[in-house]
């Protein structure tokens, strides 16, 4: 199994360009995140979904677009760059909470993750 | 609402030493707690995890013990390798799914 891998590893943009973010996951798992690293401010969750076809809004959600068609991928848009968010970008996934072996909160699973300037 | 406090790095250790990190957190009900570790150029791993009060995390030498009564989860190794160098973050998860971070604590173990 891969895991959660993320496309592109690197990119940089310019002001007021668009891009889209692919994260995949071959573990079957329903739940999918996406994340934001800045330095001194720790993962902050931009967007979620918890099956496809649904997604909902996680604590940094302006500027950011996402999409579950598939429920092994989920796509992070952004419209119009900014410079604000140059970030590091990690994906997550995870099973249901309830399921797996130990019910009531899961592991999430991390993809390697996507370095983005935008210039 | 849901927070996590951790010490400010970096930490600074010579190979072999005892090392501590630090994590208090602050929330409703009963949460789970993890520790996740980011080695350089890489996404984050779980470390260790604990579900309840008193638990102990361990693995690769490194524990947490879940303490309700001073809402901390501190990391303890008693004998760091150059390669545990990395970034340590502290989380939480309660109710729903979503994890709540730390900042984030460097580790640099020199030889």
């Amino acid at each position: 199994n891969a895991g959660v891998t993320q496309t592109p590893k690197f990119r940089v943009l310019k002001t007021g360009q668009s891009m889209t973010l692919l994260c995949a996951q071959d573990m079957n798992h329903e739940y999918m995140y996406w994340y934001r690293q800045d330095p001194g401010m720790g993962l902050r969750l931009i967007h979620y979904s918890v099956g496809e076809g649904t997604t909902a809004k996680g604590e940094v959600p302006d500027g950011y677009n996402v999409s579950r068609l598939k429920k092994q991928n989920f796509l992070l848009g952004l419209e119009s760059a900014a410079p604000s968010q140059t970030s590091v970008y990690f994906c997550a996934s995870s099973v249901r909470p309830g399921q797996g072996a130990l019910s009531g909160y899961n592991e999430q699973f991390f993809g390697p993750g996507t370095r983005l300037t935008v210039l | 609402g849901n927070s996590v406090t951790q010490m400010e790095g970096p930490v600074t250790l010579s190979e072999e030493a005892f090392l501590t990190i630090n994590c208090t957190y602050t929330a409703t009900g009963y949460p789970s707690l993890f520790w996740y570790v980011q080695y350089p150029g890489e996404g984050l791993q779980l470390l260790l995890k604990a579900t309840k009060a008193d638990d102990k995390g361990s693995n690769k030498g490194f524990e947490a013990t879940y303490r309700k009564e001073t809402t901390s989860f501190h990391l303890e190794k008693g004998s760091v390798q150059v390669s545990d160098s990395a970034v340590y973050f502290c989380a939480l998860s309660a109710g729903f799914q979503k994890l709540v971070f730390g900042t984030g604590t460097r580790l640099l173990v020199s030889p």
